[in-house]
């Protein structure tokens, strides 16, 4: 059936350092790729989100890439700030379905 | 705009009881998600509504139903509560059923 894997489960980096997060889907119909960021006892909030007509989306220090042939997808934060600290969730869906799963999430720690 | 609403933001019920749990969608999204966020499993897919019509559904058991008013507004039904059915219920807005917005959950707890 459909599944996303992510990973690592847990990381931890100095404050400045870059943190990267990967995801893999199974389903190739897939077409919309969010992230979500949810601090602890909040909602989650979408951060960045990419489609598959497209490799690659910058928004200031965050960026997604997506390698469709593959079935690989990304998350690269720079300069990464102790604000960043939080559980990040990939997803993968299509919108002819409008089904999306997640990711079993990422605990970022940023190190001050 | 008014972000996603849920009410009641907390519950607790006991085994074999029934629950209702209602989502008001930003105003002029059309479509609603449900979610369950569990320490375990995370957020598992429900199921989505729009225009008052399910459009898919996850695998969870005939217990877990919903519907959606023509308001936009929609409701989520669990029947015969189990002690698993402990979790986080989020629900999601969008305009046409991508970009995502999340209230801020119900937090049930069945006893």
């Amino acid at each position: 059936g459909e599944n996303v894997e992510q990973h690592p489960s847990t990381l931890s980096v100095q404050e400045g350092d870059s943190a990267v997060i990967k995801c893999t889907y199974s389903d190739s119909a897939s077409n919309y790729f969010p992230w979500y960021k949810q601090e602890l006892g909040k909602r989650p909030q979408l951060i960045i989100d990419i489609r598959s007509n497209v490799g690659e989306k910058k928004d200031q220090r965050i960026a997604v890439t997506l390698n469709k042939t593959a079935k690989h997808f990304s998350l690269h934060i720079t300069e990464t700030q102790p604000e960043d600290s939080a559980v990040y969730f990939c997803a993968a869906g299509s919108s002819g379905t409008y089904k999306y799963i997640f990711g079993t999430g990422t605990r970022l720690k940023v190190l001050a | 705009k008014a972000g996603v609403t849920q009410t009641p933001r907390y519950l607790i019920k006991t085994r074999g009881q029934q629950v209702t749990l209602s989502c008001s969608p930003i105003s002029g999204h059309r479509s609603v998600s449900w979610y369950q966020q569990t320490p375990g499993q995370g957020l598992q897919f429900l199921f989505e509504y729009f225009s008052e019509t399910q459009r898919n559904k996850g695998n969870f058991p005939g217990r877990f139903s919903g519907r959606q008013f023509s308001n936009s507004r929609s409701e989520m039904n669990v029947s015969t509560l189990e002690l698993g059915d402990s979790a986080l219920y989020l629900c999601a807005s969008s305009f046409q059923g991508s970009e995502q917005y999340f209230g801020p959950g119900t937090r049930l707890t069945v006893t």
